[in-house]
């Protein structure tokens, strides 16, 4: 297994586009996490699955924002009509059910939005 | 409001010294605390980890304190080396490592100088 994969790595897309990511977790962990990175600060706590169920979501995640992971293994955030505050990092998680000793981050998707 | 403070965006010592980064947290309810360290163009990864029933932990070169009374933890490198320069982050979570949010600090960039 080679770690948690995120793509794209880069998008650029224009001020109201709708882009999709997507996150194909360590396959034996059953936990999935989204965070967001801006310049200068520590990754933000979006949404998280365990399984197929979001068990739980930030108030940081807008009715723009949407997640899933059907099935329970790679996971989809989409965001509808852009906006330029939502330049950023965002960064996939996955971890075993104790997550005590870490999760295991993917190198990221990151956005800017024209 | 931030719950989990890093108040030094950055720190530079010299290879063969002492590092030691700073974490404050204002939430009484952490009982889990995380460093993650992160270089350029890639996801955070996972350094150690500390419970809230210890106030010590030690794996080779990285040490974490923590003081509870204080809201206070830190990390000791020792020796630094020059691949240790990255971003350093504090984490902290809620449920002894069983709940999916980490909440971390804006980080502080650590150089290590030959």
């Amino acid at each position: 297994d080679t770690g948690v994969s995120q793509d794209p790595r880069h998008k650029i897309t224009k001020r109201g586009q709708n882009v999709t990511f997507r996150c194909d977790p360590i396959s034996e962990h059953n936990r999935l996490y989204w965070y967001r990175q801006t310049l200068g600060q520590g990754p933000e706590f979006l949404t998280y699955f365990q399984n197929e169920a979001q068990l739980e979501k930030s108030r940081l995640l807008s009715d723009r924002f949407s997640a899933e992971r059907p099935k329970g293994s790679f996971s989809t955030l989409e965001i509808q009509r852009t906006e330029q505050g939502d330049s950023a990092m965002y960064l996939c998680a996955s971890s075993p059910p104790w997550a005590g000793d870490g999760y295991t981050f993917g190198s990221g998707t990151r956005l800017t939005v024209v | 409001d931030q719950q989990v403070k890093q108040n030094s965006p950055s720190l530079s010592v010299q290879e063969g010294r002492i590092s030691i980064l700073n974490c404050d947290y204002t939430n009484s309810m952490f009982d889990y605390f995380l460093w993650y360290k992160k270089y350029p163009a890639e996801g955070p990864t996972f350094l150690i980890s500390i419970s809230s029933i210890k106030d010590k932990n030690e794996d080779g070169r990285f040490t974490v304190f923590l003081n509870k009374s204080a809201k206070h933890l830190s990390l000791h490198i020792v020796p630094s080396q020059p691949g240790d320069s990255a971003v350093y982050f504090c984490a902290a979570s809620v449920g002894g490592g069983s709940q999916g949010n980490l909440i971390f600090g804006k980080g502080t960039k650590l150089s290590v100088k030959p």
